[in-house]
């Protein structure tokens, strides 16, 4: 099955400053890649998803590239502020019926001001 | 208008006891899931249904067992309740296939404490 590895555990940057976070996924056939982001005491919610076909995506401050040979894919948020304070997660999943995200195990990011 | 609504949001209980956990999802969506968090914040699947048939059915012992009325239904009941059990249950649904279609949505979550 499925397997999804995600670094680092915790982050801490400077508001303004960019945050990197990295997953590698075991299953070839994985094809969707989304990244979810949840706040304390609240559900995970969505922020930018990739599907294989495509090898970056972007949206306003958040970027997601994937790399699929090496089964890498990486969050970039720029310009940090402290409302991105939260924890993310990486997940993979195929595209059949039924078939579940796999998610990392989260990264806590904590942007100072 | 909620997509995904769960119910209760909180449980507290005694060990030994048997709780179900309510979902409905108003997405028109064929596919719903049930995760369990724990206090370390790792989101585990635990089941998944298609167009109420179960898909996947992880390591979890039969104590939980889930029922899909209807594809927009699928409850998570739970017997003899351990102190292990206590953790945040979300539901979630997708419409499975391409774009769009396949992004996952999670419900506001119950936090169950067994006590």
């Amino acid at each position: 099955g499925e397997n999804v590895e995600q670094h680092p555990s915790t982050l801490s940057v400077q508001e303004g400053d960019s945050a990197v976070i990295k997953c590698t996924y075991s299953d070839s056939a994985s094809n969707y890649f989304p990244w979810y982001k949840q706040e304390l005491g609240k559900r995970p919610q969505l922020i930018i998803d990739i599907r294989s076909n495509v090898g970056e995506k972007k949206d306003q401050r958040i970027a997601v590239t994937l790399n699929k040979t090496a089964k890498h894919f990486s969050l970039h948020i720029t310009e940090t502020q402290p409302e991105d304070s939260a924890v993310y997660f990486c997940a993979a999943r195929r595209g059949q019926a039924g078939t579940a995200l796999i998610f990392g195990k989260g990264t806590t990011l904590s942007v100072s001001s | 208008d909620t997509a995904v609504s769960q119910t209760p949001k909180y449980l507290v209980t005694q060990m030994g006891n048997d709780k179900s956990i309510k979902c409905e999802q108003n997405l028109g969506h064929d596919t719903m899931y049930w995760y369990k968090q724990d206090s370390k914040k790792f989101l585990k699947i635990m089941f998944s249904y298609n167009n109420k048939e179960l898909i996947i059915n992880e390591t979890v012992p039969n104590r939980f067992s889930p029922k899909s009325p209807d594809k927009a239904h699928l409850n998570l009941h739970i017997n003899s309740l351990e102190l292990g059990d206590s953790a945040v249950y979300f539901c979630a649904s997708s419409q499975p296939g391409q774009g769009i279609r396949n992004t996952i949505y999670f419900g506001e979550g119950s936090w169950l404490t067994v006590v």
